[in-house]
């Protein structure tokens, strides 16, 4: 399997814009993770899906963000309007529950964001 | 609100020595812990995963334990050696999934 796949890899954009960033998760899995990462921060989780339907968005910043997940090979992260405080690298992870125990999470090698 | 502290925030050992990386968190009612290794300006790689029915997981020269009585997980890396120069990082997951700020390790050669 290729892994978790993220696109694009590096992403620059002014203030106001929309910014879409996609994710392709392992086949089979079941759990999708959304994490953002910055100095200040740390990683955060903003939102997962399981089996494609959203579990937990706590943590997702304010309703400029939204995050989808269409079918179970592909999800979506946007920011809409776009500012310089969302500048960041966003990683997408899956991980696969068997036998009622969730297993290891798999990241892709995020999304690099930069909002001038 | 879990909260997951990784102290010391940073550590060099020369090339040999044993790592021994701690991670503590606040809220005991966690279904698994996880250590990931992260390189700069990549994603993380999962190292290890503890159940919270285990006490600890071992590969390779990797062995991590968890106590969740006492809130603490530890990584311990035997026999150091410069490519293990990464960022740890622990991450508790309960109700939330929550990260520890990660412990960059410089191993000197």
């Amino acid at each position: 399997d290729a892994g978790v796949i993220q696109s694009p890899r590096h992403e620059v954009t002014e203030m106001g814009q929309e910014v879409t960033l996609r994710c392709k998760p392992i086949s089979g899995h079941d759990y999708l993770f959304w994490y953002r990462q910055t100095m200040m921060r740390g990683l955060e989780l903003l939102i997962y899906f399981n089996n494609n339907v959203p579990i937990d968005d706590s943590g997702m910043p304010e309703d400029r963000f939204s995050a989808k997940m269409p079918n179970a090979s592909f999800s979506t992260l946007k920011i809409q309007p776009s500012e310089p405080r969302d500048s960041a690298v966003y990683f997408c992870a899956s991980s696969l529950r068997a036998g009622g125990i969730v297993l290891t999470q798999y990241f892709g090698p995020g999304t690099r964001l930069l909002v001038l | 609100k879990q909260e997951v502290t990784q102290i010391p925030a940073a550590l060099s050992v020369p090339e040999g020595e044993n790592l021994v990386l701690n991670c503590s968190f606040t809220d005991s009612a966690i279904y698994n812990l996880q250590w990931f290794r992260q390189d700069p300006g990549k994603g993380l790689t999962s190292l290890l995963l503890i159940q919270s029915s285990q006490r600890e997981q071992t590969s390779g020269r990797l062995n991590a334990s968890l106590d969740k009585s006492s809130g603490r997980s530890t990584l311990y890396i035997a026999a150091s050696q410069p490519g293990d120069s990464a960022t740890y990082l622990c991450q508790a997951a309960g109700n939330k999934l929550t990260f520890g700020g990660g412990t960059r390790v410089l191993v000197k050669p």
